[in-house]
């Protein structure tokens, strides 16, 4: 069964430092999302992407981050200049048609 | 604005017993809802999903909900728990013209054997 696959699955960076979240998302899906789950918090929406270009984003979403799909094959998340407060784990999401939502098993992130 | 309430923060069962988890939704339109649930380590993994008609839905593992529009719930049922049920239990709903889950804040499961 196709999976959602995200690299790495654990990232320690320095505060101010650039990270890039990478994911796979099911090949023959269309929407991508990101979220992300602070330690002991809900899951909350970042991000969708159809048609290479955002169709959603929430307003964690600033202009420290931005999202990419380089190559038909991958989906990243960037984050310019990490802050204590992006540690979180991030989810990567694919759908075929908008609805359901599939994820992948997250990138664990702390900045430090 | 679009909410999803879990009331039980933590339940724990024993193994074999029936299990019911609570899910109510804040949400103007007809609802498309899901349960995942996250293993330890894990990511979140799609149990069942409502979009319309039948009110009694099916998923994998044994899990079923039923969507009552009355009581704006979806809870979330198994006859028979077993150990490997252990986990997160997470209901959403989809809002944002379609584009994005808001989640409930999760209920922890345990299972005692």
């Amino acid at each position: 069964e196709p999976e959602v696959t995200q690299t790495p699955s654990h990232q320690v960076t320095q505060m101010g430092q650039e990270v890039i979240l990478r994911c796979v998302p099911i090949s023959n899906h269309l929407y991508f999302y990101w979220y992300r789950q602070i330690l002991g918090q809900k899951v909350e929406f970042l991000v969708s992407f159809y048609n290479n270009e955002i169709s959603e984003k929430s307003e964690i979403f600033d202009d420290q981050f931005s999202v990419e799909r380089p190559d038909g094959s991958n989906f990243t998340l960037k984050i310019r200049s990490t802050k204590l407060e992006d540690s979180a784990m991030y989810f990567c999401a694919s759908g075929l048609a908008g609805e359901t939502q599939y994820f992948g098993p997250g990138t664990r992130l702390l900045v430090l | 604005a679009q909410s999803v309430t879990q009331p039980d923060i933590h339940i724990t069962v024993s193994e074999g017993a029936s299990l019911e988890l609570r899910c109510n939704y804040s949400y103007g339109a007809t609802p498309y809802l899901f349960w995942y649930v996250q293993s330890p380590g894990q990511g979140l993994q799609l149990l069942l999903k409502y979009f319309s008609g039948d009110t009694l839905v099916q998923g994998i593992k044994g899990f079923e909900a039923e969507f009552k529009r009355s009581q704006s719930s979806f809870n979330l049922r198994k006859p028979s728990v077993h150990w490997s049920d252990a986990a997160e239990y997470f209901c959403a709903v989809l809002t944002g013209g379609g584009n994005k889950l808001t989640f409930g804040t999760g209920t922890q499961l345990k299972v005692e054997l």
